[in-house]
């Protein structure tokens, strides 16, 4: 089991907002990276450190922090965003990185 | 624009070991951090392990003993070997450019990835 806990599924409709998030002792002391994957191909960094878009990425894409919760938003979700979710930060003891286990996210 | 590609056999038996080659474009390997993770078909991802630039490793606890990664700077390239490998190492192996900050660690460029399958 990994040390960051994610929903497995979430959904939202065309254009409404979705946030999908990473619990995690370690996300008390360090932020959550997320990362979007579509089949067949590799993930793609969107957010990172307290709140940051890699060049290319929507502003629709958000990341905030809450005591031992990470969450990315998408806000106006398109179809595009459909995809697997994956938050990433260092683990516990702060040496090793981890992987929550991802979300899948269906835009209806 | 850095890019990054993964080589290697796509074919590894059982007990041998896996070996992977990472090349770098569009950056010095002298700086960041240089990370293998992988994904078994239909699952999610597991960090492996990373060398820095000044060549210190780390590696995942549930594969230290069995995990290398090294740096060729004359080539631009890091690599990966796994010994002993079993079905459970079967995966799509993809190696990362990571930035490391006192808060946060993320992986801001990946290669393509490659299937490695394990089977005699």
């Amino acid at each position: 089991s990994s040390e960051l806990t994610q929903d497995p599924a979430v959904s939202v409709a065309l254009g409404q907002t979705v946030r999908i998030t990473c619990q995690g002792a370690s996300l008390k002391n360090y932020y959550a990276s997320w990362y979007q994957q579509k089949p067949r191909q590799a993930p793609v960094l969107v957010i990172y450190g307290r709140n940051n878009r890699p060049s290319g990425i929507p502003d629709r894409f958000s990341g905030s922090s809450s005591g031992n919760t990470g969450s990315l938003t998408i806000t106006g979700a398109q179809a595009e965003d459909e995809a697997d979710y994956y938050c990433n930060s260092r683990d516990s003891s702060g040496n090793n990185l981890v992987f929550g286990g991802g979300t899948k996210l269906t835009v209806l | 624009q850095v890019q990054l590609q993964e080589s290697g056999p796509g074919l590894v038996k059982p007990s041998e070991t896996l070996s992977l080659t990472c090349t770098v474009s569009g950056d010095s390997i002298s700086s960041s951090y240089w990370n293998w993770i992988r994904q078994p078909p239909g699952k999610g991802l597991e960090w492996i392990g990373y060398i820095s630039d000044s060549g210190s490793t780390n590696y995942n606890p549930s594969l230290r003993g069995r995990v290398t990664i090294s740096l060729d700077t004359s080539k631009n390239q890091f690599s990966l070997k796994l010994t002993s490998v079993t079905a459970a190492d079967a995966a799509v192996y993809y190696c990362a450019r990571a930035q490391s900050t006192r808060l946060n660690f993320y992986f801001d460029y990946w290669g393509q990835g490659t299937l490695v399958t394990v089977s005699s």
